[in-house]
């Protein structure tokens, strides 16, 4: 069986401050994980992905991501948050035809 | 490359009355994928095709809910009956590997839709 869990529904941060939103996987076949970002009444857009190559992912905006294994863990982070980052956050797995989303996390960014 | 398109954009009906969202996916895309995202919270998919195959539709609530994709391009997806409880936003999304691969997907803006 697959599961995903963010582990906050909101995180707020200040401008330039790092980012850091966790998501927890569980799966029964090797997973295929992303994460998405969804701006006010749009859809969602691909951050970036992991795939069963490198470890540490790198996508769009500065945005990357670290898969681990042991801790079944693919935390999204950036170095320094753009007012821009004001979002809603999806982790998503994939494996066996199955999709998972994560029930989201809302991060704000204050001046 | 043209993105999802999905139309109409909102569309507000009483409860009761029937609904249809289209979706055209971006050309090439084999599977095709309806999710339903009530407020506040992640999408919830509704079906998934690849071509014009039904691959997955074990949450589409079929006593109201049906889709189809004929020729393996465009897609529908209706609700007749409306309830309250569909109140949401309809999203498309297309891939193009297939379901449940490494793929990512492709979104459109969505439809949402509100039951009075």
């Amino acid at each position: 069986a697959q599961s995903v869990t963010q582990l906050d529904s909101h995180v707020s941060v200040s401008e330039g401050t790092p980012v850091l939103l966790r998501c927890n996987y569980s799966s029964s076949y090797s997973p295929s994980l992303f994460w998405y970002v969804q701006h006010p009444n749009k859809g969602l857009q691909l951050l970036l992905k992991y795939t069963s190559a490198a470890t540490l992912v790198k996508g769009i905006n500065g945005f990357e991501a670290e898969f681990k294994k042991s801790e079944t863990s693919f935390h999204l982070t950036k170095p320094s948050a753009h007012m821009s980052d004001a979002a809603e956050y999806f982790c998503v797995v994939t494996s066996a035809s199955k999709i998972i989303f994560g029930s989201g996390t809302r991060l704000s960014i204050r001046p | 490359e043209a993105g999802v398109a999905q139309s109409p954009r909102y569309k507000i009906i009483e409860k009761r009355q029937s609904v249809a969202f289209w979706c055209n996916p971006i050309s090439g895309h084999a599977t095709l994928y309806w999710y339903q995202q009530i407020l506040g919270q992640g999408p919830k998919l509704l079906i998934q095709f690849q071509n014009n195959g039904v691959v997955d539709d074990s949450q589409l609530p079929k006593d109201r809910f049906s889709a189809e994709r004929l020729k393996g391009v465009d897609s529908t997806l209706k609700i007749q009956p409306a309830k309250l409880e569909d109140s949401a936003v309809y999203l498309c999304a297309s891939s193009l590997g297939f379901p449940g691969s490494n793929q990512p997907q492709h979104f459109g803006d969505g439809t949402r839709l509100s039951i009075l």
